[in-house]
């Protein structure tokens, strides 16, 4: 596609479910990178990668949090046992090359844990 | 953390009118980054300001980077409904890092 895409775009989980978040970023963008965004502020970083490769995973609240690109293309974000201060909008961007290059968001996925 | 405050963090003005948003750190930033994002959407690159001093305009938007690197402002001229939106700057340190934010509300 032309875009990033994200899905599910949105999600209801109960609280103890596990879910798993996909996103599908531009073709040839080696940097992707993993956002957490509560409403009506700006994204927190969770991870980042280069290819396959995790570099960075610092932002990432708690091991409950997982996130894989084992192909260099496409990535999942994991959350296991949800739990209620998860819910929020997990953005996903890709860019062309290295750190620092303009980043292409996707729409978000929208969590709700009840 | 968020190491960029943002202010004002609602702003809701006529259009017609100009205002101004504006992005503080304590740290030093090789560059500072605008987007803007609209509900249900990601956020989209505006401009990117490299250099202390810089000023770049686009359309009716004039983005500045501090001398220092450490501040940015984004000022908006003749402001029209389609400017609507929330406004984030961001920045690149060890990790990526984005302001706080500014949600903007132009009314017709």
């Amino acid at each position: 596609g032309a875009g990033v895409s994200q899905s599910p775009r949105y999600k209801v989980a109960k609280r103890g479910q596990d879910v798993a978040l996909r996103c599908d970023p531009i073709s040839g963008h080696v940097s992707l990178f993993w956002y957490q965004q509560a409403l009506g502020q700006g994204p927190e970083f969770l991870t980042y990668f280069q290819n396959e490769a995790q570099l960075d995973k610092s932002g990432l609240p708690s091991d409950r949090f997982f996130a894989e690109r084992p192909e260099g293309s496409v990535s999942t974000l994991k959350i296991q046992r949800t739990q209620q201060e998860d819910s929020a909008v997990y953005l996903c961007a890709s860019s062309l090359a290295l750190w620092g290059d303009e980043q292409f968001f996707g729409p978000g996925t929208r969590l709700t844990v009840l | 953390t968020q190491l960029l405050e943002q202010s004002p963090q609602f702003l809701s003005i006529q259009e017609g009118e100009n205002l101004t948003v504006y992005c503080n750190s304590s740290s030093v930033f090789s560059s500072l980054q605008w987007y803007r994002q609209e509900p249900g959407e990601g956020p989209v690159l505006l401009v990117t300001v490299v250099t202390g001093g810089e000023v770049k305009k686009l359309k009716r938007l004039t983005f500045q980077f501090g001398d220092a690197r450490k501040d940015s402002s984004l000022h908006i001229t003749a402001a029209q409904p389609g400017d609507t939106g929330l406004y984030l700057c961001a920045g690149a340190r060890n990790q990526f890092y984005f302001g706080t934010g500014t949600s903007l509300t132009v009314i017709p």
